[in-house]
Parts: C-alpha cells; structure tokens; sequence
C-alpha cells in the first residue's frame, strides 16, 4: 500500500527565506508525485508533478521539487518567501493512469514578516 | 474553461438528516473522484467514477453514502443519515480520459457540519 508521510505539520519562514517542506512516501512501485496547495477559502490547486523523467520539477510560483528515488524523496523548495505563499501543502502519490491519490496530512506555512 | 464546481460550498445539518453534495466536474471529464478530509487528518479518497460506473468506492465509508453520477455528467454524493462523524470537508476531482488522466483537478470543496 502506499502512503505519504508530511514532516511537520506547521512550518514558520521568514519572509525572503528558503521555503522546505519535507515528503517521504512509501510504494512499492514507481509512484507518481504531487504537490498541492490550499489557500484560504479556496480549493487544491496543483503546484507540481513527477511522472517520469527528469527528477527535478518545477512548478508554479516558483516552487519546485526534487524526486529522489534512494530516499523516497519529494521534498518542496523555494528559495525566497512571499507573505502570499502562506498556505497549507498537500504532498500526494498515485500509481498513475486514472488511480486514487493518497494525500499527506498537509503543512501549514507561515510567512513571518 | 470552467473548472470543478460543487455545491454548496457549506451545510449545516442535524445528526439524522439527509444531506446531497453536488460536483460538475470539468467538462468532458470522464474520471470524477469523491474525497474527504475529516479535522486534522489527511485527505482521504472515497470513491472513483469513469463515465456513469464505479470504478472503485474502497474508500466509502459504510452504507449511509450513495453516490451516482448521472449520464457520466455531474454527480452527487449522499448521506443518509448523516451522523457526527461525517463532518468535514467534501472534494470532488475529474480527470480526462487518456495520458493526462493523471492530473485530477480539485473542486473549492463542500464543508459538512453535522451538529
């Protein structure tokens, strides 16, 4: 079975400061990775994906990700903060095609001033 | 193009009563997902539709929840009776057919509260 586990369910950052929010997942076949994120009254957007090729991803807003398979890694990075990234973030794993997607518990990210 | 829309987008209901959430999902969509995220914990998924048919509802909690989906079109999700524990909030995804349908696309959601 596989699952997704979030390290940290509330992540405080500075404002202009490296944004890292962890997700290690657990499948027994090559999964494929997403990041969602949820502001405020809204729905979950997609920010990123994995499905195959390059290990290295990168999304909207500036985020990106890096898929590494010996950790079983997806862990999200931005190098600058903005008080508008303040969000939860959902990392989530399928096997793919038309599959259910797994979800962590999500990460709420605060952006300090 | 018009994205997921569900309705309502919130329902307060008392525990026994029947309560249906609406999804229209993008059109042409043939995949239609129902989730749930129930306080503090993960996103859970309830039940995968392609077209009109179930593809899978491992996920559905018990009996009290029907879900159909209408001519392969919008769907609903019903819970009757609704009891405290369904309190949350309702997503609901669609995904085309074909390569892409790994992308789902999500609905704002509709927040149950079971008083």
């Amino acid at each position: 079975a596989q699952s997704v586990t979030q390290l940290g369910s509330h992540v405080s950052v500075s404002e202009g400061a490296l944004v890292l929010l962890r997700c290690n997942y657990s499948s027994s076949v090559p999964p494929y990775l997403f990041w969602y994120v949820q502001y405020p009254n809204q729905g979950l957007q997609l920010l990123l994906k994995y499905t195959t090729g390059a290990t290295l991803v990168k999304g909207i807003n500036g985020f990106e990700a890096e898929f590494k398979k010996s950790e079983t890694s997806f862990h999200l990075t931005k190098p600058s903060a903005h008080m508008s990234d303040a969000a939860e973030y959902f990392c989530a794993v399928s096997f793919g095609g038309y599959q259910k997607v797994t979800f962590g518990t999500g990460t709420k990210l605060q952006v300090i001033p | 193009e018009a994205g997921v829309t569900q309705f309502p987008s919130h329902s307060v209901i008392e525990k026994g009563q029947t309560v249906t959430l609406r999804c229209d999902p993008i059109s042409g969509h043939d995949n239609l997902y129902w989730y749930r995220r129930v306080m503090g914990k993960e996103i859970k998924f309830l039940l995968h539709f392609v077209k009109e048919s179930k593809q899978d509802e491992s996920g559905m909690p018990n009996n009290r929840f029907l879900a159909e989906r209408t001519g392969g079109t919008y769907s609903t999700l019903k819970v009757q009776p609704a009891e405290l524990e369904d309190s949350g909030v309702y997503f609901c995804a669609s995904s085309q057919a074909g390569f892409g349908g790994y992308e789902q696309y999500f609905g704002p959601g509709t927040r149950l509260t079971v008083t």
